[in-house]
C-alpha cells in the first residue's frame, strides 16, 4: 500500500518563508509532485521531483530525498494569494500502469 | 480550447438514484483518473484508466462505476450503493512518461438531498 503524510495546517506571515513537509511510503516510486489548491477549485501543478535534490521555480522550490521518503515545498516571499492548500502526490508504477496518490494536503494561511 | 471538461458543475441527487458525471479531454492523454474530495480533506482515488476499454479500482471504488469506451471520455457513475456520495469530484488526465504531471478538470459538486 501507499501512505503519504503532511501537516494539516500551517500559518505564516506575508513576506516570510515557509516549508511544507511530506513523507511517503510507496512501492514503484516514479516521482513526487506538488499542487496548489484554492478552496472550491481544482488543483494546479507547482513542482515535480524524481531525482534527489532541489528544484527551483521562481518563489517555489521542492526538495526530494528518495532514501528517506521525504520531500518539502519551500515558498519564499509569501503573498496573501498563497493562502491555499498544498497537496503532495506520489506517482508510482504498478502492474497496471501509472498511479497518482495524494496526501491529505496542508492548509496554509498567510497573515498580513 | 484544449483541456478537460467536467459536467455538470453542480448536481443534486435524491437518495436511491444513480447519477453520471461526465469527463471529456481533448489533450490526447492516455491516462485518466477520478478522485473524490471531502471538505478539508485530500484527494482519494476512485478509478483510473490507462487505455481504452480498461480501468482499475482505486482506494474507494465501492459504490462507483466507470467506462472508457473512447480515449477522450471517462464518465463516472455514482450508484445508489454509495452511501455517502456528497463530495467534490475531480477528473484528471495525463500522458505517460516520467516527468509528466496530471491535469484537472474544474470539478463537479454532488449533493444528496
Amino acid at each position: 500500500g501507499q501512505n503519504i503524510d503532511q501537516p494539516t495546517e500551517m500559518t505564516a506571515t506575508e513576506g516570510a518563508i515557509v516549508q511544507i513537509n511530506c513523507t511517503y511510503q510507496t512501492s514503484g516510486f516514479n516521482g513526487l509532485f506538488w499542487y496548489q489548491q484554492h478552496a472550491g477549485e481544482a488543483p494546479t501543478f507547482l513542482s515535480y521531483n524524481v531525482l534527489d535534490g532541489l528544484e527551483e521555480k521562481g518563489r517555489f522550490s521542492s526538495f526530494l530525498s528518495r532514501s528517506k521518503g521525504y520531500s518539502y515545498l519551500l515558498l519564499k516571499e509569501l503573498q496573501m494569494k498563497d493562502s491555499a492548500s498544498y497537496l503532495c502526490a506520489v506517482r508510482s508504477l504498478d502492474n497496471y500502469g501509472q498511479n497518482f496518490v495524494f496526501g491529505p494536503g496542508t492548509r496554509l494561511s498567510v497573515l498580513p | 480550447d484544449g483541456g478537460i471538461t467536467q459536467s455538470p458543475k453542480y448536481l443534486f441527487r435524491k437518495e436511491g438514484q444513480n447519477v453520471t458525471l461526465s469527463c471529456e479531454q481533448n489533450l490526447n492523454h492516455d491516462a485518466m483518473y477520478w478522485y473524490r474530495q471531502d471538505p478539508g480533506q485530500g484527494l482519494r482515488l476512485i478509478y483510473y484508466s490507462q487505455i481504452v476499454n480498461d480501468f482499475q479500482k482505486g482506494d474507494i471504488a465501492e459504490g462507483y462505476s466507470v467506462s472508457r469506451e473512447k480515449k477522450e471520455s471517462f464518465p463516472l457513475t455514482v450508484t445508489s450503493a454509495q452511501k455517502n456520495p456528497t463530495a467534490f469530484y475531480l477528473c484528471a488526465s495525463g500522458p505517460f512518461g516520467s516527468g509528466n504531471t496530471i491535469y484537472f478538470g474544474e470539478g463537479s459538486w454532488l449533493t444528496v438531498v
